[in-house]
């Protein structure tokens, strides 16, 4: 069955730094998006991306994050400037054009900043 | 804005007994795909079952079944014979098109199976 595949599984990276998260979504999918989970809460909307543009961004996604298909396989979530709030589980996740079969989410990094 | 509410934090179910899982949402769309996700420990989130909003049969995927009722929008996930491997969060989660397709999810519930 296609998955979504997501590196590191987990990151450590000092206050301050910049930070990539990637994602390999499946090859057919057009829709994709960035979701995050801080420890213990409820999971939270980041970013929407297709047709190479963002569709959507939610509160959380200021100007500290990017988003960017480089190569149209791989779609990455940088941090500029990570704080200690930005530790969480960070998913992504892709979609068909379809609604029906819902997303198929990656198995996530955890991103800590220390 | 539209809401999930899943009132339940915490549940516990004895093993081989049933289980429900309850959650309510608000949304002005008349067609829609409701979802049921499950966190185990691993922090993997796996479609549990689907349910679309203009089917009035209620879906049901091997020991998982749904209660759909549109009017009082709420989509409760039933999970017959618990197994010590459904000890998970469980997100309920509606995919609305004027959200652009974008899953909203509920604060989850945490369901332990024991033995």
């Amino acid at each position: 069955e296609p998955e979504v595949t997501q590196t590191p599984s987990h990151q450590v990276t000092q206050m301050g730094q910049e930070v990539i998260l990637r994602c390999v979504p499946i090859s057919n999918h057009l829709y994709f998006y960035w979701y995050r989970q801080i420890l213990g809460q409820k999971v939270e909307f980041l970013v929407s991306f297709y047709n190479n543009e963002i569709s959507e961004k939610s509160e959380i996604f200021d100007d500290q994050f990017s988003v960017e298909r480089p190569d149209g396989s791989n779609f990455t979530l940088k941090i500029r400037s990570t704080k200690l709030e930005d530790s969480a589980m960070y998913f992504c996740a892709s979609r068909a054009d379809s609604l029906n079969y819902g997303y198929t989410f990656g198995s996530g990094t955890r991103l800590t900043v220390v | 804005a539209q809401t999930v509410t899943q009132s339940q934090p915490e549940m516990s179910v004895q093993e081989a007994e049933t289980v429900t899982l309850s959650c309510t949402y608000d949304t002005s769309e008349s067609n829609y795909y409701l979802f049921w996700y499950k966190q185990p420990p691993s922090r993997q989130m796996i479609l549990v079952i689907r349910q679309e909003a203009y089917k009035q049969q209620n879906a049901t995927e091997n020991r998982f079944s749904v209660n759909f009722q549109k009017a009082a929008k709420s989509f409760s996930l039933k999970i017959s014979d618990s197994q010590l491997g459904d000890t998970a969060m469980y997100f309920c989660a509606p995919l609305l098109y004027n959200q652009g397709g974008k899953l909203i999810f509920g604060q989850g519930t945490e369901l332990s199976v024991k033995p």
